[in-house]
């Protein structure tokens, strides 16, 4: 019944190590995002991916890499993590790329903390 | 200058009051907004669209000053289920790159 939805939910690791945040939507959406939301609640666009063509790519370091093997699934591949990566990451979709009233639905998110 | 800017708050108002936020944003670019709300430790969820001839939905009224660049909403009559973080919402256009305010997070108390 989920529309969007990830995992893990909780991901608590060491600096250094390289982890994965899975994202699915069963809505039959074309775009999907991942963001990011720091300790002071900015929650901030990292990538958009449409029918899994890179779309938005937000000067983030190039440690963090999207995948979208199929329009259903995002992935997020983040190597070598840094404390400074500890955050809220949410995964959203959206019926279209375009469209000014797009809504954009999000996922539970996914409690990082690096240690 | 943040893209969006609002007051953080916290706000803590009865249940049965009146409460308006109020968001700014500085790319005059700007082409659609929005109002989503997110509770606590829960992910954003739309709350409605801001227009430019201001609409209701409910207790809840948006307004958009484009000339100020400026929003609004107001909560009448809240409900302790109100109590959430209100985020101001801005779509630069093109390709749904949303920018998100801060956040006004907003207490009702009984």
């Amino acid at each position: 019944d989920t529309a969007v939805s990830q995992t893990p939910k909780y991901l608590v690791t060491q600096m250094g190590n390289d982890k994965s945040i899975k994202c699915e939507q069963n809505l039959g959406h074309d775009t999907m995002y991942w963001y990011k939301q720091d300790s002071k609640k900015f929650l901030k666009i990292m990538f958009s991916y449409n029918n899994k063509e890179l779309i938005i790519n937000e000067t983030v370091p190039n440690r963090f890499s999207p995948k979208s093997p199929d329009k259903a699934h995002l992935n997020l591949h983040i190597n070598s993590l840094e404390l400074g990566d500890s955050a809220v990451y949410f995964c959203a979709s959206s019926r279209l790329l375009t469209g000014l009233q797009e809504t954009q639905y999000f996922g539970p998110g996914t409690r990082l903390l690096v240690l | 200058r943040k893209e969006v800017e609002q007051d953080p708050g916290p706000f803590n108002v009865p249940e049965g009051a009146t409460v308006a936020f109020n968001c700014t944003y500085s790319n005059s670019a700007s082409q659609s907004f929005f109002w989503y709300r997110q509770d606590c430790r829960k992910e954003p969820k739309l709350l409605m669209s801001v227009y430019s001839s201001g609409n209701e939905d409910g207790r809840f009224t948006a307004q958009l000053n484009r000339a100020s660049q400026y929003i609004s909403l107001l909560i009448r009559d809240s409900k302790l289920s109100d109590s959430a973080t209100y985020l101001c919402v801005v779509n630069l256009g093109g390709a749904q790159k949303l920018v998100f305010g801060q956040g006004t997070r907003l207490t009702i108390n009984p």
